[in-house]
């Protein structure tokens, strides 16, 4: 069965300082990976993807997160953080559960705060 | 292009009353989908519906049924609403389950309170 584990439920940084969001995941086959983003009272928007080809994936809005199968881990970071970014950051694994047929696992969420 | 819609936004029910939420996708995806979303939990799938004509249950199907009407539109109601079904729900269609980079596009949500 798979799971994800998102390791912050809170993150507050500064405006223009490194942003780190932290996943880890487990799947029984290989997995696709994913991270959306919530703004408040959104839906959910897709900041970046990884499906089995290059391991660092960048994003939209300046984001990018690298596969780690050996730690089983997939990170969003960001170099420099802008207002813009305060929203809650979901990490979603996709795993075939059977032939024709994936489904999405949610972590619990990062809320990110950006402080001025 | 609209993408998912929802209607309603929001809504309040008394326990035992029941409701019908809309979706609707206008990107000819083949799948959709329904959520809830508690807090500090990620979203829990409710039933999905692989193509026109089918559906499934999720992870927490009880309490709801589902129509897929055609193939823009997918409807989950509540027949007897109670208050353990307060929560956000989102509606999400996607163009290749089964594929390892089908992406699902999400509404922007019915905010239910059952008091």
């Amino acid at each position: 069965a798979q799971s994800v584990t998102q390791l912050d439920s809170h993150v507050s940084v500064s405006e223009g300082t490194p942003v780190l969001l932290r996943c880890n995941y487990s799947s029984s086959y290989s997995p696709s990976l994913f991270w959306y983003v919530q703004h408040p009272n959104k839906g959910l928007q897709l900041l970046l993807k990884y499906t089995s080809a290059a391991t660092l994936v960048k994003g939209i809005n300046g984001f990018e997160a690298e596969f780690k199968k050996s730690e089983t881990s997939f990170h969003l970071t960001k170099p420099s953080a802008h207002m813009s970014d305060a929203a809650e950051y979901f990490c979603v694994v996709s795993d075939q559960i059977r032939t024709g047929r994936r489904a999405l696992t949610f972590g619990s969420g990062t809320r990110l705060q950006v402080q001025p | 292009n609209a993408g998912v819609t929802q209607t309603p936004k929001f809504q309040v029910l008394k326990t035992g009353q029941s409701m019908t939420l809309q979706c609707a996708q206008d990107m000819n995806h083949n799948s959709m989908y329904w959520y809830r979303q508690d807090p500090g939990m990620g979203l829990r799938l409710i039933y999905y519906s692989a193509s026109e004509g089918t559906t499934d249950k999720g992870e927490v199907p009880n309490g709801y049924n589902v129509s897929r009407l055609n193939k823009r539109e997918f409807s989950l109601r509540l027949e007897s609403a109670a208050p353990s079904q307060t929560s956000v729900y989102f509606c999400a269609s996607s163009r290749r389950p089964g594929q390892v980079d089908d992406e699902q596009f999400f509404g922007p949500g019915t905010r239910l309170t059952v008091l």
